[in-house]
């Protein structure tokens, strides 16, 4: 079975630097997707960023981008410039690339942005 | 667009009651999804659909029922409700399998507590 590991339960940030949360996962699929969800307060879940395995390009949206590194097993996030309405839960979850419906998700970790 | 519209947004239930968390929504989605996020932890997959008619089991199925008559509305059933379910329920749907590069649009989450 597939899991998903997120060793930083919480993390902190100054307002305007950067911040990389780490997330780790097992699989001996060789085609998967990989996602990076943001719940704030409001508890919505947001799609963040989304990387597919067969991609070697690191995936990029606006400040938020990731270090996919796939031998490693290793998916981060980098929030860069880091904003006051980034303080949200992030969780990192894994799909299988076909047969799956179902969205494997780490335990989440909470970030604080401190003014 | 409303997108996916969950109701209630809270509940408190008495052992052994029973209720329904209903869920619809208006993007003409296929799949749809029940999953529980226990207080700490990654979301878990209780149900999903892949169409009207259609449904199967998830993760965490026990204690739990749905339906799927029309592709709109995605009810889940709580039957004899134990503490074990207190928990926060989101409903999602997408176009495609969510495992694939199809991102899960989610609703704002019920959050019941048993006791």
């Amino acid at each position: 079975a597939q899991t998903v590991t997120q060793s930083q339960p919480e993390m902190s940030v100054q307002e305007a630097e950067t911040v990389t949360l780490s997330c780790t996962y097992d699989t001996s699929e060789s085609d998967y997707y990989l996602f990076w969800y943001k719940q704030p307060p409001s508890r919505q879940m947001i799609l963040v960023i989304r990387q597919e395995a067969y991609k070697q390009q690191n995936a990029t949206e606006n400040r938020f981008s990731v270090n996919f590194q796939k031998a490693a097993k290793s998916f981060s996030l980098k929030i860069s410039d880091s904003q006051l309405g980034d303080a949200a839960m992030y969780f990192c979850a894994y799909g299988a690339g076909a047969g799956s419906y179902q969205l494997t998700f780490g335990k989440g970790t909470k970030l604080s942005v401190i003014p | 667009n409303a997108g996916v519209t969950q109701t209630p947004k809270f509940r408190i239930l008495k052992i052994g009651q029973s209720m329904t968390l209903q869920c619809a929504q208006d993007m003409n989605h296929n799949y749809m999804y029940w999953y529980r996020q226990d207080p700490g932890m990654g979301l878990k997959l209780i149900y999903y659909s892949v169409g009207a008619g259609i449904t199967d089991k998830g993760e965490v199925p026990n204690g739990y029922n749905v339906s799927r008559s029309t592709t709109e509305d995605f009810p889940l059933r709580l039957e004899l409700a134990a503490p074990s379910q207190t928990s926060v329920y989101f409903c999602a749907s997408s176009p495609y399998r969510a495992s694939g590069n199809s991102p899960l649009h989610f609703g704002n989450g019920t959050r019941l507590t048993v006791t």
